[in-house]
C-alpha cells in the first residue's frame, strides 16, 4: 500500500459543478496535511494547509478525518481555471520529511 | 526575484556523463528539499537538508547521487554516470521550519534533464 494514495483521475466536470478529491494516508502518526496544486509543465504551489477542525478558503474547504486517515478537498463553483492537478501531501511522522501523493488531474470544461 | 531559483532549467546529456543543478532557496529558509518528478506522479524525495546538515536520504537514492548544501544556502545535486532512468525533472524546494511545524514548501521551477 502506497503511504499517500489519491483518487485517480482524470477528472472531467463542467464549470459550475462541485468537485471532491480524496487521499487516504498509512501513517497514523502523521501530524501536518496540505493540499498542494500544480498547473501543466510548472512546480507545485500550496494551496492550503488542512486543519484538524477542517477549514475553507473561498471556493475550497478541506477536511481531515483522522480516525480513517483520509484528507478531503471540495472544490464548489469550479472555475475554468481550476483545471491543474491536486496533489495531497503528508509529513512522515517527525522527520518533516513530506510524502506526496501522485496526484489528481482536474479538467473543468466551459 | 527573491524565489527559490534552479539552474539551469534544461538539460540535455548523453548517458555515462555527469551532471549537476544548483539550487538557491529563499535566503531565510533554514530548509531545503531535492525532489524527482515524473510524468504523472508526484514528487519523489530525494533528500533534505537543515541549514547546512543533510538529515535525509531517500533510500531510493543510488550512490550516483550526491547533494551538498556546504555554507547552508545554495544546494547542488550531482548525478554521476548518468543513466536513460535518471531523465525526470529535479525540483527543489525550501521552507523556514521550527520544531515539531511544518510550513509551506516553496518549489522552483525545476531543472528538466534529458539522458538520451
Amino acid at each position: 500500500r502506497k503511504e499517500v494514495e489519491q483518487d485517480p483521475g482524470p477528472f472531467n466536470v463542467p464549470e459550475g459543478a462541485t468537485v471532491a478529491f480524496n487521499c487516504t494516508y498509512s501513517n497514523s502518526a502523521s501530524q501536518s496535511f496540505f493540499w498542494y496544486r500544480q498547473d501543466c509543465r510548472k512546480e507545485p504551489k500550496l494551496l492550503m494547509s488542512v486543519y484538524s477542525s477542517g477549514n475553507e478558503d473561498g471556493r475550497f474547504t478541506a477536511q481531515l478525518n483522522r480516525a480513517s486517515q483520509y484528507i478531503s478537498l471540495l472544490i464548489r463553483d469550479s472555475k475554468l481555471s481550476d483545471s491543474a492537478t491536486y496533489l495531497c501531501v503528508v509529513n512522515k511522522e517527525s522527520n518533516y520529511q513530506l510524502i506526496w501523493g501522485a496526484g489528481t488531474k482536474l479538467i473543468i470544461k466551459p | 526575484d527573491t524565489g527559490v531559483s534552479q539552474d539551469p532549467r534544461h538539460k540535455i546529456t548523453k548517458r555515462g556523463q555527469n551532471v549537476t543543478f544548483r539550487c538557491d532557496p529563499i535566503s531565510e529558509h533554514n530548509r531545503l528539499y531535492w525532489y524527482r518528478q515524473t510524468l504523472g506522479q508526484g514528487p519523489e524525495f530525494l533528500t533534505y537538508f537543515q541549514n547546512e546538515a543533510q538529515l535525509e536520504k531517500s533510500r531510493l537514492l543510488s550512490d550516483r547521487f550526491s547533494a551538498e548544501r556546504p555554507k547552508g544556502s545554495f544546494s547542488t545535486l550531482e548525478i554521476q554516470r548518468t543513466e536513460q532512468g535518471d531523465s525526470a525533472m529535479y525540483l527543489c524546494a525550501s521552507m523556514f521550519a521550527w520544531t515539531g511545524v511544518t510550513g509551506e514548501l516553496f518549489f522552483g521551477e525545476g531543472s528538466r534533464l534529458t539522458v538520451l
